[in-house]
């Protein structure tokens, strides 16, 4: 199985900072045949199913303000908020969709400071 | 708009089995995989598998093999997956979620507390 590390766990971020989430996997998730990552960022609030936030590493899904971005490729990955806003308040998750079994990160909890 | 609406919670005793169900609108139902995926009280997600709702096909890891059934009825749009032998440490949320097109999942049913206890 793939496993996916985030770090750090958690995090605490001044309104309108920049917030960073890294998650690694054990292997890569790069598909050569067709240069895509199968690598995913979700975001779950409180009460609520995840939210899927980036796709294919860096492309950011419909209606996700562009103030989140992913990069990264192969392992290592990034998810990155420019200016933290207060309903940014969440657990972010990392998944690969490279193999199955389809992993997730243990999750990372963002917080305002 | 995409929906999909899960069944009620359910309170099971450790040995039973439970079925939850999946109802989808909004698109077409065997155009797009479903996913299941469950959370742990206070923990992470856990992916149980796929159900291609066109043939029925399902992908199950192993951890789950033997333990989970995952079925659908096309002609109500709706997919299920049944746990039997249940655990206490089955008590979870468990979502179903459809498959973007490239084994991402962008839409989520509400999810279902099921809860393990003697």
């Amino acid at each position: 199985d793939i496993v996916m590390t985030q770090s750090p766990e958690s995090l605490a971020v001044s309104l309108g900072e920049r917030a960073t989430i890294n998650c690694k996997s054990s292997q890569s998730v790069l598909y050569s045949s067709n240069n895509k990552n199968y690598f995913g960022w979700y975001q779950q609030k409180p009460g609520q199913p995840p939210k899927l936030l980036i796709y294919w590493a860096s492309t950011r899904e419909s209606g996700v303000p562009d103030r989140f971005s992913g990069s990264g490729s192969g392992t290592d990955f990034t998810l990155t908020i420019s200016s933290l806003q207060a309903e940014d308040v969440a657990v972010y998750y990392c998944q690969q969709y490279y193999s199955t079994p389809y992993t997730f990160g243990q999750g990372t909890k963002l917080e305002i400071k | 708009q995409v929906q999909l609406v899960q069944s009620g919670a359910e309170v099971k005793k450790p040995g039973a089995s439970v079925k939850v169900s999946c109802k989808a609108s909004g698109y077409s139902f065997t155009g797009y995989f479903l996913h299941w995926v469950r959370q742990a009280p206070g923990q992470g997600l856990e992916w149980m598998g796929w159900i291609n709702p066109d043939s029925g096909g399902t992908n199950i890891p192993q951890n789950f093999q033997g333990r989970v059934t995952m079925t659908r009825d096309t002609s109500i749009s709706t997919a299920y997956m049944e746990l039997n032998r249940l655990r206490s440490d089955d008590t979870a949320v468990y979502y179903c979620a459809r498959d973007r097109g490239d084994y991402s999942s962008d839409h989520w049913g509400q999810g279902t507390l099921v809860t393990v206890s003697s």
